[in-house]
């Protein structure tokens, strides 16, 4: 079965380093998407960072990258240059193969990240 | 980028009273969208998802008599709480999809007293 693992409840970061938030999944399935969501306290999921099991390179936005290592199934998000308002929930997920458009999303359990001034 | 509203963001009814909750996608259109339920400090949890023009397809322990989907248009899916206790109160999420990712609205913060 497919699943996504997020081993730290909660991080703290300084303000300005850079901090990475651990994904790893469990898969049989040859092609499979991952992807990082951002949840701050007001409630809304915002997309950050897509990843496809054939991208041979990591995928970056701005000050997110993704660190894909597909032997080890682990998909960690790379935040540069901290700001407070990177303080949020982070969730991974990775979409599951399906037939049509029911193509469902596993969540991990997500990441509670502070970041201190 | 793809912006999906959802509306109320916030609603409190009585007991036995029924919830509408609208999701719509604002600058694209999503022949699937899908409905979630969150709880305190938990992570995303799919009720059904919904595809335009037939059926939601609900997730295994999700009454659909309780909670009616309906996705009349490209750019419209409604899920509407019937009858609700308290036990629903909850905060309801929407997402709609574009090619391969999934967009989501700012919630429904439901509160049955």
């Amino acid at each position: 079965a497919q699943k996504i693992t997020q081993t730290q409840p909660g991080m703290f970061v300084q303000e300005k380093e850079a901090v990475t938030l651990d994904c790893t999944y469990d898969t049989s399935d040859q092609s499979y998407g991952l992807f990082w969501y951002k949840q701050p306290s007001s409630g809304e999921m915002i997309f950050l960072i897509y990843q496809g099991s054939y991208d041979e390179q990591n995928a970056t936005e701005g000050r997110y990258s993704l660190n894909f290592q597909k032997a080890r199934k682990s998909a960690n998000l790379v935040i540069s240059a901290s700001q407070l308002g990177d303080s949020a929930m982070y969730f991974c997920a990775m979409r599951e193969l399906g037939a049509g458009n029911n193509r469902k999303l596993i969540w991990g359990l997500g990441t509670s990240l502070a970041v201190n001034p | 980028g793809a912006v999906v509203s959802q509306h109320p963001s916030r609603v409190i009814c009585k007991s036995g009273t029924s919830v509408k909750i609208e999701c719509r996608s604002l600058d694209f259109q999503a022949t699937t969208m899908f409905w979630y339920r969150q709880f305190p400090k938990q992570s995303l949890m799919l009720m059904a998802t919904s595809n335009e023009g037939s059926k939601a397809t609900y997730e295994q322990g999700v009454e659909k008599d309780k909670f009616l989907i309906n996705h009349a248009s490209l750019t419209l899916s409604t899920l509407t709480v019937t009858s609700a206790h308290p036990e629903d109160s909850s905060f309801y999420i929407c997402s709609a999809k574009e090619w391969d990712t999934q967009y989501f609205g700012p919630g429904t913060r439901l509160t049955v007293l």
